[in-house]
């Protein structure tokens, strides 16, 4: 059964460095997200990503986040210079298609900032 | 917006019992409805939706949910438990509006089984 990927699945990073978290989303998926849990919290919602453009980002994602579709399989979360608050579990999530709901979730990289 | 709350933080039940974990949200506009489930050190896996059609949905592993449109909820429900059932549950919805369909989840239910 097809499944999203993502590595690494622990990242531990300087507080001021930039990070990069991979996913490889379903094959045949159109929409990708980002979304973050920081440890003891929900679930959040941080970017849409549809034909090769940001469809939706909340509050969260500000200037020191960006995504990127590179190539046909792999899709990225970039965090410019990290903070402590960055700190947290990254879900890279899919979906077929618009009349197809059900987002598909990865494994998570958990990032530490010290 | 959508907001998702899950009335019950921990859940402890005893194996082989029954277990209803409490799922309410608030929309202006008509919702699908999610449960995923997260096991320790491990991702988020669905559970079962609801879309449209029949209010009651069977999912993995025995778990079915009962949408509730007047009062807003969906409770997942599962007549006995297993110790393998141990896991964090999120409710969580998105809209019906073409476009993003980003997920709005609540705080969580975590489960845990006794033997």
């Amino acid at each position: 059964e097809p499944e999203v990927t993502q590595t690494p699945s622990h990242q531990v990073t300087q507080m001021g460095q930039e990070v990069i978290l991979r996913c490889v989303p379903i094959s045949n998926h159109l929409y990708f997200y980002w979304y973050r849990q920081i440890l003891g919290q929900k679930v959040e919602f941080l970017v849409s990503f549809y034909n090769n453009e940001i469809s939706e980002k909340s509050e969260i994602f500000d200037d020191q986040f960006s995504v990127e579709r590179p190539d046909g399989s792999n899709f990225t979360l970039k965090i410019r210079s990290t903070k402590l608050e960055d700190s947290a579990m990254y879900f890279c999530a899919s979906r077929e298609g618009s009349s197809t709901p059900p987002q598909f979730f990865g494994p998570g990289t958990r990032l530490t900032v010290l | 917006a959508q907001s998702v709350t899950q009335l019950d933080s921990q859940v402890p039940v005893f194996e082989e019992a029954p277990v209803e974990l409490r799922c309410n949200y608030s929309s202006s506009v008509s919702v699908y409805l999610f449960w995923y489930v997260q096991y320790p050190n491990q991702g988020l896996q669905l559970l079962l939706k609801y879309l449209s059609g029949s209010t009651l949905v069977k999912g993995i592993n025995g778990f079915e949910a009962e949408f509730n449109k007047s009062q807003t909820s969906f409770h997942l429900r599962k007549p006995s438990v297993h110790i393998s059932d141990t896991a964090e549950y999120f409710c969580a919805v998105s809209t019906l509006i073409q476009g993003a369909q980003k997920l709005v989840f609540g705080q969580g239910t975590r489960l845990t089984i006794n033997p």
